[in-house]
């Protein structure tokens, strides 16, 4: 199993260039969600999905779009970078929600850097 | 204020020292996950508890409900645990979690 797959792992874009993050899991997991990790901040929720159609916004959606068109795949999209993007982003999945025995998997995450 | 609190924001031990890291919350939840975050960025999934007591290996997660806390124990703590341990509460009916801002452990040998 691969588990979570995030691309790239590095990306500098310029600000007003528009990219998109790749997220795959392979686990058949029916949640898929967005963190970005700012230094001093902790991890804040992006956007997030609890199935192939649904997505639903988190703590800090500004400036971010997501689809689910599969179970596997939750891309982010960034429609406009500001330098205030600058982050690391991490995708996670999780088979079922607040029920015991079931964690998160994390991918690798994504340092992006917006100049 | 933040809903989740971690103390301390940092420790260091002496290899073998028994470790324990707090977490405290101010919202309903229906599970508390503890994370570990290595120096080189990878976030693993430790535990997801929502009530008593988890144990595996060298590592205990215990969380009190009415508190609104749980602590994360390390036992004969060893180098290899120096990483940023991050509590994340599931708040009750939501599909959202809600972090702390870590705690960086430093162990030294």
């Amino acid at each position: 199993n691969a588990g979570v797959t995030q691309t790239p792992k590095f990306q500098v874009l310029k600000t007003g260039q528009s990219m998109t993050l790749q997220c795959a899991q392979d686990m058949n997991h029916e949640y898929m969600s967005w963190y970005r990790q700012d230094p001093g901040m902790g991890l804040r929720l992006i956007h997030y999905s609890v199935g192939a159609g649904i997505t639903d916004q988190g703590e800090v959606p500004n400036g971010y779009n997501v689809s689910r068109s599969t179970t596997e795949d939750f891309p982010l999209r960034l429609l406009s970078a500001a330098p205030s993007q600058t982050s690391v982003y991490f995708c996670a999945s999780s088979s079922q929600l607040g029920v015991p025995n079931y964690g998160y998997t994390f991918g690798s995450g994504t340092r992006l850097t917006v100049v | 204020k933040n809903e989740v609190e971690q103390s301390p924001q940092n420790l260091t031990a002496q290899e073998g020292e028994f470790i324990t890291i707090n977490c405290s919350y101010s919202v309903g939840i229906s599970a508390l996950h503890w994370l570990q975050q290595h120096p080189g960025g990878g976030i693993v999934s430790l535990f997801m508890l929502s009530s008593g007591k988890k144990k595996h290996g060298r590592l205990i997660a215990t969380i009190n409900i009415q508190e609104k806390h749980s602590s994360l124990h390390i036992t004969a703590s060893h180098p290899r645990d120096s990483a940023v341990y991050i509590c994340a509460v599931l708040r009750g009916g939501s599909e959202k979690l809600v972090f702390g801002k870590g705690t960086k452990l430093t162990v030294n040998p």
